[in-house]
């Protein structure tokens, strides 16, 4: 199975701050790659797929990036809104793995 | 609209089988995926197993002895059958879209495994 690396764990920052979070992936995955905000009590929201692209209704200040098997979530200008649970997600080959997941939280 | 919601027993007995139905609409199972995803309390989200538009299955290497997914075209349903079941198998569990990302979810269904 693929594993992916979720770091930080835990991250607080303060409004407007540059936000980045990281997931590794143990092999190739290529762009399958998405992020996922999670916020208490409600399902999952996409923020980004193949590994770069933003869907629909998602903030400009959400991006992802990609450098080999290291992928990156970051938010430009941290708003109160943004506050949740962050979860990369590998859909590269079966079964799918999650990250383990990055609380953000307002410092 | 797209729409997904899970339905099943919120409390379940340690060894008994699970049985959860994820009903769609507004898609077609013949042409879109869905996924099973779980959550126990206050821990991350856990890839459970999937049903493709064309009816193949894959599942959670770790579950894969316990689990089956199937669904009623005709119905717009999915099932989700797990025998054997622990405490850790307390969670909330989803149903989603894949296309080929998680785009619609269900809001999830609580599950407890506890005598």
């Amino acid at each position: 199975d693929i594993q992916m690396t979720q770091s930080p764990a835990s991250l607080s920052a303060s409004l407007e701050e540059i936000v980045t979070i990281t997931c590794q992936a143990s092999q190739d995955i290529g762009n399958w790659l998405s992020w996922y905000q999670q916020k208490p009590g409600k399902s999952p929201q996409l923020l980004i797929y193949g590994a770069t692209s933003l869907a629909d209704g998602v903030p400009s200040r959400f991006s992802g990036s990609r450098s080999g098997t290291q992928y990156s979530l970051k938010i430009s200008r941290l708003q109160v809104e943004d506050i949740g649970i962050y979860y990369c997600l590998q859909a590269y080959s079966a079964p799918w793995t999650f990250g383990g997941g990055t609380k953000l939280e307002l410092k | 609209q797209v729409q997904l919601k899970e339905s099943g027993p919120g409390l379940v007995q340690p060894s008994q089988t699970l049985s959860l139905t994820c009903t769609v609409s507004g898609f077609s199972l013949t042409s879109n995926s869905v996924h099973w995803v779980r959550q126990p309390p206050g821990k991350g989200l856990e890839w459970v197993g999937a049903i493709w538009s064309g009816g193949s299955t894959d599942y959670n290497s770790a579950l894969k002895s316990r689990l089956s997914i199937s669904r009623d075209t005709s119905k717009s349903q999915v099932f989700l059958k797990m025998n054997s079941l622990q405490t850790e198998d307390t969670a909330i569990y989803f149903c989603t879209r894949v296309r080929p990302w998680f785009d619609y979810w269900g809001q999830g269904v609580m599950v407890t495994v506890s005598s």
